[in-house]
Parts: structure tokens; sequence; C-alpha cells
């Protein structure tokens, strides 16, 4: 079967830095993306990994190792805002489209 | 400003009752999909579109029907052939050079069934 695993919760400090993972087991791979979703709210994309390595967007970064299985998305100097659910995604490529979505960490940012 | 707009933001049928979603767009984006999100869990595809005229199914289409006359508007069905209605759907569309990694979601609506 295909599947994203990633942790259920994750509790941090303003200010913190803190590392979210996600390993996947899929038929195909073309990439790793990460969307992030406040209650009640839409999902917004975040950053992608096509490739191994390092991206880096502002206080978020996201890194990927194809040989692993492996991402995270690691988050920097902690406000209080960025409280939230964030989803790994991958496009398994078995069919156009189809973008798999892992059950998603919900963060929790406290003072 | 563009974006993606989904009404109503909140929907109460009765069972056995057929409802229509709208999802529609000025991002002038070829590509759209249909997710339903329940608690606590991520999103699954229901139906996508390339272009206008032609759809796919996703993951979990059964109960479920859509259409694409207009490269703006991406409605969905939810017959009364979908067994476990009530979630949170959200609609999405995206570039296709970008491909479909990169996503911009709709606020979506919440549907409940009783």
């Amino acid at each position: 079967g295909q599947s994203l695993e990633q942790p259920s919760e994750v509790t941090a400090v303003e200010g913190a830095i803190v590392q979210i993972n996600c390993t996947y087991q899929t038929s195909g791979f073309y990439g790793l993306s990460w969307y992030q979703q406040h209650d009640g709210g839409a999902p917004t994309f975040l950053s992608y990994n096509g490739l191994d390595g390092l991206e880096e967007t502002g206080r978020f970064s996201s890194f990927l190792s194809r040989s692993d299985s492996y991402g995270y998305l690691l988050l920097q100097e902690l406000q209080m805002k960025d409280s939230a659910s964030y989803f790994c995604a991958v496009r398994d490529g078995g069919s156009q489209g189809n973008l798999i979505f892992g059950k998603g960490t919900k963060l929790s940012v406290k003072p | 400003d563009g974006g993606i707009t989904q009404s109503p933001k909140y929907l109460f049928r009765k069972e056995g009752q057929n409802v229509t979603l709208s999802c529609e767009q000025n991002l002038n984006h070829d590509a759209m999909y249909w997710y339903r999100q329940d608690p606590g869990q991520g999103l699954r595809l229901i139906y996508y579109s390339q272009i206008v005229n032609d759809f796919q199914k996703g993951d979990i289409a059964e109960g479920y029907s859509v259409s694409r006359e207009k490269k703006e508007s991406f409605p969905l069905t939810v017959t009364s052939a979908q067994k476990n209605p009530t979630a949170f759907y959200l609609c999405a569309s995206s570039i296709a050079s970008r491909g479909d990694y990169e996503q911009y979601f709709g606020p979506g609506t919440r549907l409940t069934v009783t």
C-alpha cells in the first residue's frame, strides 16, 4: 500500500526550532510537498523538494532524502501564528494529479 | 484579487438528497481538484481535471460526480449514494507548468448530512 507517516502532534515554545518528519512508502515518487493548515482554514503551500537536499524559504526549510524515503520540515524562530497542522504530500506519479497527503502534524506553539 | 472561491461555507442537507458544491477560480489554472477532509485526517482526492471537458477519478470517487464545462468552474455533486457525506470539502487548482505539487486551495465547504 501507499502510506505517509508523520507525528500526530508536536509542541514547542515561541522562538524555538521544531522539526516535523515525514516518511513515505509509495509506488512511485516525484517529490515531497509541505502544506500548512490553520484550524478551519484552507491548506497553503509551503515548500517542495524534487531532489535530495535542503530548500530554504525564510524561517521554513524542507529536506528530502530519496534513498531513505524521508523528509522533514524545519521551522525556526517559532511564532504563535505557526500553530497549525502541517501536512506532507507525495506525488507518486502513478497517475497525473494524484497527490497523496499524510494525516498531518498538529503543531502547538506555547508562549 | 485572484483566487478560488467555494460556496457556501456551511451546508446542511437531509439524507437522501443530492447536493452540489461550487468551486470557481480566476487564477487561469488548467488543473482543478476536489478533496475530502475528515477530522484528524489528511486530504483524500475525490476527482481532478487537467483540462476542460475531461476529469479523472481520485481515490474516493464513489458517490460523487463532477463536471468541467468551463476552465474557471469545477462543481462537485455529492449524491445520495455517498454513504458518509458529512465532511469538509476542499477545492484546489494548480498551474500545469508547475505540476500538481503546488496547489492553491479554496476556503472549503463544511457539509453536514443528517
